[in-house]
């Protein structure tokens, strides 16, 4: 079956531009994470949904960040008002449902670039 | 939040076995313990995962101490296709994932 799949695969953009990161799950996981990995470091937890809930934000580096999920599927990471300090790989896992575990399958990632 | 720490790189030999420890003081009494592999310019892929003494699947094996305060990710006889970064994760009793640095395996012929 389709694992999960990410779009943009890149993305440039101009510093103070807002991007938005879109994440398709495995059909019919629940759990759904959002993760920031910078050049040579490792995964930076940001935030993750059970259904279309988001119980914990406090892993969002700031207020420019917001993340949404729709139908129980479908994600979206928005970036405003993007930073040089934003370029990274954005990765999205999905999982049957929250917490350990559960094994969490990771899409290919975004690359951000911000001039 | 849990915290695991990591070597940040080892070396190996094709053929060799590869030991990679990961320490997580504060992990909670019901939190499982799992690997990942990550190639680059891929996400990371579920290696294994183990609660409590020892796992073995078709690729590596996980030993859990009993006093669960780390693990060690065992790959016997690895290859050069084995180079990648290995990260552990605890969850630290929450639903919030911790990932380690990772380390970075390099297998040389």
């Amino acid at each position: 079956g389709a694992g999960v799949s990410q779009s943009p695969s890149n993305k440039v953009t101009e510093k103070g531009k807002d991007v938005e990161l879109r994440c398709d799950p495995i059909s019919g996981h629940t759990a759904l994470y959002w993760y920031r990995q910078s050049l040579g470091q490792g995964l930076e937890f940001l935030i993750y949904f059970q259904g279309n809930s988001a119980p914990d934000k406090s892993g969002l580096p700031s207020d420019r960040f917001s993340a949404e999920r729709t139908g129980g599927s479908v994600s979206t990471l928005t970036i405003q008002r993007t930073q040089q300090e934003d370029s990274a790989v954005y990765l999205c896992a999905s999982s049957h449902t929250s917490g350990g575990g559960n094994e969490q399958f990771f899409g290919p990632g975004t690359r951000l670039t911000v001039l | 939040l849990a915290k695991t720490t990591q070597p940040i790189s080892m070396d190996s030999y094709e053929g060799q076995e590869v030991n990679i420890t990961c320490s997580h003081n504060n992990i909670a009494t019901n939190d499982y313990i799992t690997w990942y592999q990550q190639f680059p310019s891929q996400g990371p892929r579920f290696i294994i995962q183990g609660y409590k003494t020892k796992v073995t699947n078709e690729v590596a094996s996980l030993f859990i101490p009993a006093d669960r305060k780390s693990s060690t990710l065992s790959l016997p006889r690895v290859s050069l296709s084995d180079t990648a970064v290995y990260y552990c994760l605890a969850w630290g009793g929450s639903y919030i994932p911790t990932f380690g640095r990772g380390t970075s395996l390099i297998v040389h012929p």
